[in-house]
């Protein structure tokens, strides 16, 4: 079974400029949650969808927004990026809450 | 505030002997944990978890016990392998919360198993 995958696997973008990250969960998998994790830190929630509807928020800025689709599948999207914001994307997916299926990240950079 | 704290950034162990990496919690309201292997360029891995209401949990070379009272839970590799040698996080969660607030991690210990 195809696991999590992510697309891109790696982007270079400009401060001020706006970026999409792709997931497609495991089949079957109705839950998806979105992580980011910063050079020599823990992954840190985002933001967790389950059909298709938010269920819950980390302590990120109004930037970063998400959505997921009919298919399970998510976007996350981050406007007006800021040097900061360089990181790891990590997504994963879940049959349910104890277990979570990560993606192999989305590498962004900001210059 | 970290409320997962991870404090040995890096653990070496000779192969074939005990790894054993430490987690602390200030939680209290965290009820469920999990520990995931991380190598360079995949996602993290899961390994095994464990509730709350159990003080121990066994899956094969891997064992996690946790002590509530302290807010400590430590994961035990035996015997300890070449492909052992990763970052493993520590990870809990409000399960009775239904899981929303998603995974809180600690910064992870690199575990390098010395042939």
């Amino acid at each position: 079974d195809a696991g999590v995958t992510q697309s891109p696997t790696h982007l270079i973008k400009t401060r001020g400029q706006q970026v999409t990250l792709r997931c497609s969960p495991i089949s079957g998998h109705k839950s998806v949650s979105w992580y980011q994790q910063v050079l020599g830190q823990g992954p840190q929630f985002i933001f967790q969808y389950y059909e298709k509807e938010e269920r819950g928020r980390g302590n990120f800025p109004d930037r970063f927004s998400a959505r997921q689709f009919p298919n399970y599948s998510s976007e996350l999207n981050v406007n007006a990026l800021l040097l900061g914001d360089s990181a790891l994307y990590l997504c994963a997916s879940s049959p349910r809450v104890d277990e979570q299926y990560f993606g192999p990240g989305t590498r962004l950079t900001v210059t | 505030d970290q409320q997962v704290k991870q404090n040995s950034p890096s653990l070496s162990v000779q192969e074939g002997r005990i790894s054993i990496l430490n987690c602390d919690y200030t939680n209290s309201m965290f009820d469920y944990f999990l520990w995931y292997k991380k190598y360079p360029a995949e996602g993290p891995t899961f390994l095994i978890s464990i509730s709350s209401i159990k003080d121990k949990n066994e899956d094969g070379r891997f064992t996690v016990f946790l002590n509530k009272s302290a807010k400590h839970l430590s994961l035990h590799i035996v015997p300890s392998q070449p492909g052992d040698s990763a970052v493993y996080f520590c990870a809990a969660d409000m399960y009775s919360g239904g899981g929303a607030d998603g995974l809180t991690f600690g910064k992870g210990t690199h575990l390098i198993i010395q042939p």
